[in-house]
């Protein structure tokens, strides 16, 4: 996806490791978000950033940290990954706050699996 | 409590039919509505969108309907292209209900059959 770039696209971690996700766009917005995608629960939104250091809570934040110290990254931290966190993990930013007629660009996601 | 719904988890539908995707909404506040598609294994990318203030958006073989009083959207595709199998997610936002983000339906995976 242009300018939007999620590392790692795959991951493996045992249950109660810290795992840290990384989120890097090249568009210079101001909003970063991110979501996890489940079977049968679609994508939820987990935090989201509105600028350097200024960040907050969506809707399923309970076990997740987040930090943006530059513009271009957002990372999503689990302090002690638990098999409930298992999921497809998308990035997304967006010019505006609210998603007007064009919306959110994702990027392309993280699998991953906490056994 | 699910703000953005979309009952059908699934559709199948013939090359060269109308495939139509439906979402409802609780939240009186939205003002935005889109339509994301995805493919496996990639990101959702976006399709279209409708203003509260409209009650039609057409772009190609795309058009959403929107009918504020049911709270209800629609997504018509004519004619349907195996390429438009996918899941498609029906989204919302608006300041007074979700503080401007996005908050997502479950999804329609929809096949379309050559």
């Amino acid at each position: 996806d242009a300018g939007i770039t999620q590392s790692p696209r795959h991951k493996v971690t045992e249950t109660g490791t810290p795992v840290t996700l990384r989120c890097h766009q090249t568009e210079n917005h101001r909003y970063m978000y991110w979501y996890r995608q489940d079977p049968g629960h679609g994508l939820r939104l987990i935090h989201y950033s509105y600028g350097v250091k200024d960040t907050d809570k969506g809707e399923v934040s309970d076990g997740y940290s987040v930090s943006r110290s530059k513009t271009e990254d957002f990372l999503l931290t689990l302090e002690s990954a638990t098999s409930s966190q298992t999921s497809v993990y998308f990035c997304a930013i967006s010019e505006v706050r609210a998603a007007t007629n064009y919306g959110y660009t994702f990027g392309s996601g993280t699998r991953l699996t906490v056994v | 409590d699910q703000q953005v719904k979309q009952n059908s988890p699934s559709l199948s539908v013939q090359e060269g039919r109308i495939s139509i995707l439906n979402c409802d909404y609780t939240n009186s506040m939205f003002d935005y509505f889109l339509w994301y598609k995805k493919y496996p294994a990639e990101g959702p990318t976006f399709l279209i969108s409708i203003s509260s203030i409209k009650d039609k958006n057409e772009d190609g073989r795309f058009t959403v309907f929107l009918n504020k009083s049911a709270k209800h959207l629609s997504l018509h595709i004519v004619p349907s292209q195996p390429g438009d199998s996918a899941v498609y997610f029906c989204a919302a936002s608006g300041y007074g209900g979700s503080q401007g983000n996005l908050i997502f339906g479950k999804g329609t995976k929809l096949s379309v059959k050559p």
